[in-house]
Parts: structure tokens; C-alpha cells; sequence
């Protein structure tokens, strides 16, 4: 199957920081999806990317798709308690228009 | 939420007895998907269905079986529960349309003994 390696897998960081996360894939991608689960809940989408090199943003949330199709990035800008969760990253191959691969997460904790 | 409804929530069963977990969805999309979570691999498929009693399987399958007769609804049966399947399971649904994204239910957290 796909290998979708995402990191870090957690990080600390201090209210106000900026937080960079990525993934990387064996596999050339046509969608990049960003999720984030909070506990006891399902994940929930945070950005869709369809084109390489498009660049989205979603409040401070932004995104990239990337050149090579092969990684993605998720940057949060001065993050505040509410950012604490997991947050995935998702991919599709070409062709396999019913089946995402998820990397295994990153853990986001956020420190007065 | 984007319309998804999993039930129940949380179920203890024992091992060896079948179980079953109901999606029911209110968006009339086409696609809908089980996943399964666990700790150090993410989210896993297990089985989708792309209509009304077409269903394929995932990269996790063996163990399940899924039956859609119904375009809201999608059951997920674990024909003899095994504590492998300890799991948390997602439901999730998707236009089907090109690339759409997926949107996920709240999950139901099984406990096999």
C-alpha cells in the first residue's frame, strides 16, 4: 500500500508560535487533504488541495500542495489553546478517486 | 457534523460473537467508508461502497464484511469479534465526484474481551 510519512508526530509549543507540520509520500498524489480530530470526536477537514504547487488558507491555517506531488505542509500561525488535537494529513493516488491513505498524525499540545 | 450518525458509540462484546455498527447518513452522497483508528496507524479502510449494494474492500477487510441496502445507510459486521478489533471506527461519506473529500462521524469505540 501507500507510505505516507508525517511529521513531526508531537510537538509543544507555546501560545503565539507558529507551528509547521508535513507529510511525505511514496507515491505521486493529486489531492492533499488536512484534517484535525479533537478527543472523542471524528476528524474534521481543514483544507482540501487539488493542484501541485497551490498554496490555500484557511484562517491561520495554510497549506500546500508541492511541487514534486509527493509532500504536502500544514502551517498554523500564532497558535492559541483551541489548536491543541491530532492533525492528519491525506492523500489520493490518481485513479484511486475512492480511497484516501491517512499519515498516522501529528499531536499538537500548546502551552500557555 | 456533516450528517453522520454512528451507532452506538461505545459497545463491549465478547470474543467470538458478531457485531454490527450502523451508519446512517442524511446527505445522499454516494460514497460512503469504514475506517478503523489505532494508535500508531491512523486511520485504515476497511471496507467503502461507491452505491446501493456495491461495496469493495479496503486494505484492512479480513475479519468484516459491510452491507449497504440503502443509500443513508452503511453496516459494518465483525463476524466473529476478535481482540484484534478493538478499535475505534469511523464512519465516513463523500460526493464521490472527482476529488471530494471525505467527512468523517463521531466514531464508535468498540471493546472486545
Amino acid at each position: 500500500g501507500q507510505q505516507l510519512n508525517q511529521s513531526p508526530q508531537s510537538m509543544f509549543i507555546q501560545e503565539g508560535e507558529d507551528v509547521s507540520m508535513n507529510c511525505t509520500s511514496s507515491s505521486i498524489f493529486n489531492t492533499w487533504l488536512w484534517y484535525k480530530q479533537d478527543p472523542g470526536e471524528g476528524p474534521v477537514l481543514l483544507i482540501a488541495l487539488y493542484k501541485a504547487g497551490e498554496l490555500t488558507s484557511n484562517g491561520r491555517l495554510t497549506a500546500q500542495f508541492g511541487i514534486t506531488r509527493k509532500d504536502s505542509f500544514l502551517n498554523i500561525s500564532a497558535s492559541i489553546p483551541s489548536d491543541v488535537g491530532i492533525y492528519f494529513c491525506a492523500g489520493r493516488v490518481p485513479g484511486t478517486a475512492s480511497k484516501l491513505t491517512f499519515g498516522t498524525g501529528t499531536r499538537l499540545q500548546v502551552t500557555l | 457534523d456533516a450528517g453522520i450518525t454512528q451507532s452506538p458509540r461505545h459497545k463491549v462484546t465478547e470474543t467470538g460473537t458478531p457485531v454490527t455498527l450502523r451508519c446512517h447518513q442524511t446527505e445522499n452522497h454516494r460514497y460512503m467508508y469504514w475506517y478503523r483508528q489505532d494508535p500508531g496507524h491512523g486511520l485504515r479502510l476497511i471496507h467503502y461502497s461507491y452505491g446501493v449494494k456495491d461495496t469493495d474492500k479496503g486494505e484492512v477487510s479480513d475479519g468484516y464484511s459491510v452491507s449497504r441496502s440503502k443509500t443513508e445507510d452503511f453496516l459494518l459486521t465483525l463476524e466473529s469479534a476478535t481482540s484484534s478489533q478493538t478499535s475505534v471506527y469511523f464512519c465516513a461519506i463523500s460526493a464521490g465526484q472527482g476529488n471530494s473529500p471525505l467527512h468523517f462521524g463521531n466514531g464508535t469505540r468498540l471493546t472486545v474481551t
